[in-house]
């Protein structure tokens, strides 16, 4: 199974509500990452959990809260969002790199779409 | 510190012409280079990477990419565009250091024209 799945596909919500954009993989990565792409632009990466511990928080809000329950699911806690926020969300995947070949390409999910009102 | 830069947001060709993507990239170590595509709605797919070894890269659809290292280049080709190959591209350079952080250039869109 070489798939990232995302749930939901799409996500309205206002700025007061609380929601969650969920991903999981079940490739034995111990790398996830959470990426916000916005139309026409790159991916922005956000956050890396790296043997479910956070390595990398790209100064991001406190708005934006990230989860990794176990080595296969990363959550992403919503609240309290801004009309700015909408974009795509992208959840990726990689083997981590120990210094060897360089294995750490990774493998995305196909999105959430969020649209804060 | 590592950045990649994309010539051209836009590139168009026709069918069964030769695609051409450029990247350039900067990076202080030798780095591990990667193309991703994007058809639209979708998440990023890897067409393939270069960590070490041979400097010519076969990757999925047809696509290779050389590593020129004098030229701290990684272009993209395929010698026949077809219509299936309209997305967004974006070369990505890493480090390749434990779980970390990849720089993605700022994407090309081909036009594939029939």
């Amino acid at each position: 199974d070489t798939e990232v799945t995302q749930t939901p596909k799409h996500l309205v919500m206002g700025m007061t509500n609380k929601k969650s954009l969920k991903c999981e993989q079940h490739m034995g990565h111990r790398a996830m990452y959470w990426y916000k792409q916005k139309a026409k632009k790159p991916p922005e990466l956000m956050f890396v959990y790296s043997y479910e511990k956070l390595s990398i928080n790209e100064s991001v809000p406190s708005r934006f809260s990230p989860e990794c329950p176990n080595s296969s699911l990363l959550n992403l806690h919503l609240h309290a969002l801004q009309p700015e926020d909408s974009a795509l969300y992208l959840c990726a995947s990689s083997q981590v790199d120990l210094g060897l070949a360089g294995h750490n390409e990774q493998f995305f999910g196909p999105g959430t779409r969020l649209t804060v009102l | 510190a590592q950045s990649v830069t994309q010539l051209g947001s836009h590139v168009s060709v026709s069918e069964g012409a030769l695609v051409l993507l450029r990247c350039n990239y900067s990076s202080s170590v030798p780095p591990y280079l990667f193309w991703y595509v994007q058809y639209p709605n979708q998440g990023l797919q890897l067409l393939l990477k270069y960590t070490t070894g041979a400097t010519l890269v076969k990757g999925i659809n047809g696509f290779e990419a050389e590593f020129k290292k004098s030229e701290t280049s990684f272009h993209l080709t395929k010698p026949s565009a077809h219509m299936s190959d309209a997305a967004e591209y974006f070369c990505a350079v890493s480090r390749g250091t434990n779980a970390g952080k990849s720089t993605f250039g700022d994407g090309t869109t081909l036009t594939v024209k029939p």
